[in-house]
C-alpha cells in the first residue's frame, strides 16, 4: 500500500455511458498524475496537476475526458460517452516535488475499466 | 522508435539466478526510474537515478548517462520477485514519465 487510493477498483459499463473515477493522493503531495495502461503496454501519460492547476494534458486525452483536482487534494477523471477503446487500467500517482527534476511518484492500485 | 526501450521483454529464470534487465533511452533526461508492477496493476517505485548506482537489498540499479543506458540487477532471485519491471525517464523539460514497455520476469522455484 503506497498511500494512494483509487475508487472504484473495477468498473464495467456499457458503451455510451459516462464514468467517473476518483484518486486520493498522499496528503502532503502537491503533484497528481493520471495514466492509462492497456494490456501488455506500459502506462501512457494522460494529465497532471500541480496543486489544483492542470498543467499538462496529453494528446491522448480526447474531449470526452476531463479531469479535476478541486482544492488540490483528491482528483476525479471523467470519461463521457465511453467507447470500447477506453477499456484499460487507469492509474493515479502522486508526488512531492521539492527539488528540480527530483521526484518519486507513488502509484495507486488503479481502476480497471471495461466498456462493453 | 520508442524513446525508452527495454530488454528483454520476457525473462524466465530459476530461483537463485542473477537477473539483469536493460533500459536504453534516446532523450535528454533529468532522472530515470525503475518501477515494479505486480499482477493486478499495483506499481511501486524501486529507484530513481540521475547518475551512478543505487542498491536496495537484493536490487541494484546503475545508469550510464553518456551511453543513455541503465540496468536493473536482482541478486539471488526469488519467486516473489516475479513481476513486470518498468523503466521510465523524466525528461529535462518537464516531469512527465516516459515509460518503457516493461520486462515480465518469472522466477521459478
Amino acid at each position: 500500500d503506497t498511500g494512494v487510493s483509487q475508487d472504484p477498483r473495477h468498473k464495467i459499463t456499457k458503451r455510451g455511458q459516462n464514468v467517473t473515477f476518483r484518486c486520493d493522493p498522499i496528503s502532503e503531495h502537491n503533484r497528481l498524475y493520471w495514466y492509462r495502461q492497456t494490456l501488455g503496454q506500459g502506462p501512457e501519460f494522460l494529465t497532471y496537476f500541480q496543486n489544483e492547476a492542470q498543467l499538462e494534458k496529453s494528446r491522448l486525452l480526447s474531449d470526452r475526458f476531463s479531469a479535476e483536482r478541486p482544492k488540490g487534494s483528491f482528483s476525479t477523471l471523467e470519461i463521457q460517452r465511453t467507447e470500447q477503446g477506453d477499456s484499460a487500467m487507469y492509474l493515479c500517482a502522486s508526488s512531492l516535488v521539492w527539488l528540480q527534476g527530483q521526484e518519486t511518484q507513488y502509484f495507486g492500485p488503479g481502476t480497471r475499466l471495461l466498456v462493453l | 522508435k520508442n524513446e525508452v526501450e527495454q530488454s528483454p521483454q520476457n525473462l524466465t529464470a530459476q530461483e537463485g539466478e542473477f537477473i539483469t534487465i536493460n533500459c536504453s533511452y534516446s532523450v535528454g533526461i533529468s532522472a530515470l526510474h525503475w518501477l515494479q508492477q505486480h499482477p493486478g496493476g499495483g506499481i511501486v517505485s524501486l529507484f530513481m537515478l540521475s547518475s551512478g548506482k543505487k542498491k536496495h537489498g537484493r536490487l541494484i540499479a546503475t545508469i550510464n548517462i553518456q551511453e543513455k543506458h541503465s540496468s536493473l540487477h536482482i541478486t539471488a532471485s526469488h519467486p516473489r520477485d516475479s513481476a513486470v519491471y518498468i523503466c521510465a525517464v523524466s525528461r529535462d523539460s518537464n516531469y512527465q514519465l516516459i515509460w518503457g514497455a516493461g520486462t515480465k520476469l518469472i522466477i521459478k522455484p
